[in-house]
């Protein structure tokens, strides 16, 4: 089975922190995604990745940075973290083209105070 | 029986029954759809998925039906249990991205 490992299941930070979620992967995927979660509005993608060193913009990028040095490794970062960043925040990998289920990991709940 | 929701954010059904979760989409180019479930706490589960040159797809206990012409999705659960309730999600894909519908909330009724 696919896993899809985030570092943190709970995180609590002040306005203004510098934030790190990590995510990693055990299946070789190509392909990585941070999404964010909020009540009544879904999921929604932040950044992507095809491949190492490369990212892609989401839906709503802003305020987020990503990285991508290992192909196994995906890490989300909010430059200087204020409270409506406060979310659930879900990582996701898969192989190949768009025709492939993505896999999640079980998200990190983080606020900010 | 079954519990059927047009769309609606949440579906109560009764142990036993059959139940029916729809979804529209809004891309007609999209050629991939997936269904995923989310229980309280974890992250989104793969259920089902099925390509445009399908109509229907059965797996465990779950089938998806596509209807292009109106861009409708469904997934019947049979014989639903406890462990079925649960946020089920429809997904449609576009290049890399998935666009996820809004989620409706099963609860399972003993």
């Amino acid at each position: 089975d696919v896993k899809v490992t985030q570092s943190s299941r709970y995180l609590v930070k002040r306005t203004g922190e510098k934030v790190f979620l990590e995510c990693v992967q055990d299946m070789d995927h190509e392909n990585m995604f941070w999404y964010r979660q909020d009540p009544g509005l879904g999921l929604r993608l932040i950044y992507f990745s095809y491949d190492v060193k490369m990212k892609e913009k989401g839906d709503i990028p802003e305020g987020y940075s990503v990285s991508r040095e290992k192909k196994e490794r995906f890490s989300l970062i909010l430059e200087s973290a204020s409270t409506n960043q406060t979310s659930m925040y879900l990582c996701a990998s898969n192989s190949g083209g768009p025709g492939q289920p993505q896999h999640f990991g079980d998200g990190t709940r983080l606020s900010i105070l | 029986g079954e519990s059927v929701g047009l769309h609606l954010p949440t579906l109560s059904v009764q142990e036993g029954d059959n139940s029916i979760i729809n979804c529209a989409y809004s891309n007609s180019a999209s050629d991939y759809f997936i269904w995923y479930k989310q229980e309280s706490g974890k992250g989104p589960q793969f259920i089902i998925d099925i390509r445009s040159n399908m109509d229907k797809r059965q797996g465990q206990r779950v089938t998806v039906l596509l209807n292009k012409t109106v861009k409708h999705l469904s997934l019947q659960i049979a014989a639903t249990q406890p462990g079925d309730s649960a946020v089920y999600f429809c997904a449609e894909n576009g290049d890399y991205k998935l666009s996820f519908g809004a989620g409706t909330t099963v609860t399972v009724r003993a």
